[in-house]
């Protein structure tokens, strides 16, 4: 069956780093494109990133560009987000989501990781 | 950037009940719209896809309608599992993908 394993969270100071991971098994992971979503604590889902099945191509929400990168690995089926200048309004549960279908770019999310909290303090 | 609205932000409603969930998008989406549903301390469930496909697996008690600037999502008869936070979400315009603020079914 589909799974989404997301690993990488932790305590952060702020403007320090961090590096996610979403380990990826029971699809073909390199026929779907893959999106960040994050939720801070008790509130609603922000998108974060997303990067094109061949990894050729990213998007960015406005908060986090210059400051995030995605990027995937299709050889070992995971998917990656470094996180650079962490800051407090950073800290969320991410999660990697897969698209619906293998189209180029199909942005309804079918399956969801269990989701990783990341927490920027001092 | 699209904003999408949802309301009312809390529904308070008995099992058996029908629940009408709104949400209304700053511009068209044209039928890019989609639903999900999720429960404390899980992951989002997609529930429907392009305003009225229901998701693989979701129980036909769901269902989704409208375009453009105006989508509904119905719960015909409530079911215990079924209260939780709902979000609509848009990839017409994107990015970025945006969600609506979430509406909350709870047990009245």
């Amino acid at each position: 069956q589909v799974q989404l394993v997301e690993s990488g969270g932790g305590v952060v100071q702020p403007g320090r780093s961090l590096r996610l991971s979403c380990a990826a098994s029971g699809f073909t992971f390199s026929h779907y494109s893959i999106h960040w979503v994050r939720q801070a604590p008790g509130k609603g889902l922000n998108w974060v990133a997303g990067i094109s099945y061949d990894g050729s191509n990213e998007h960015y929400a406005d908060s986090v560009r210059g400051r995030f990168t995605i990027s995937r690995d299709n050889s070992k089926n995971t998917l990656y987000l470094q996180m650079n200048s962490l800051r407090a309004e950073d800290t969320a549960v991410y999660y990697c989501a897969r698209e619906l279908y293998t189209s180029d770019w199909y942005p309804s999310f079918y399956y969801w990781g269990q989701g990783t909290l990341v927490t920027v303090s001092s | 950037e699209i904003v999408l609205t949802q309301s009312p932000a809390t529904l308070s409603l008995s099992p058996g009940e029908r629940a009408t969930l709104s949400c209304r998008a700053s511009q068209s989406v044209d039928s890019y719209l989609a639903w999900y549903q999720q429960k404390p301390g899980q992951a989002p469930r997609l529930l429907i896809y392009d305003a009225s496909n229901r998701a693989t697996g979701i129980p036909a008690r769901f269902s989704g309608s409208g375009s453009g600037t105006d989508f509904t999502l119905t719960i015909s008869s409530l079911e215990p599992e079924d209260f939780a936070v709902y979000y609509c979400q848009q990839r017409s315009n994107w990015p970025p993908v945006t969600f609506g603020g979430g509406t909350k079914v709870e047990i009245k």
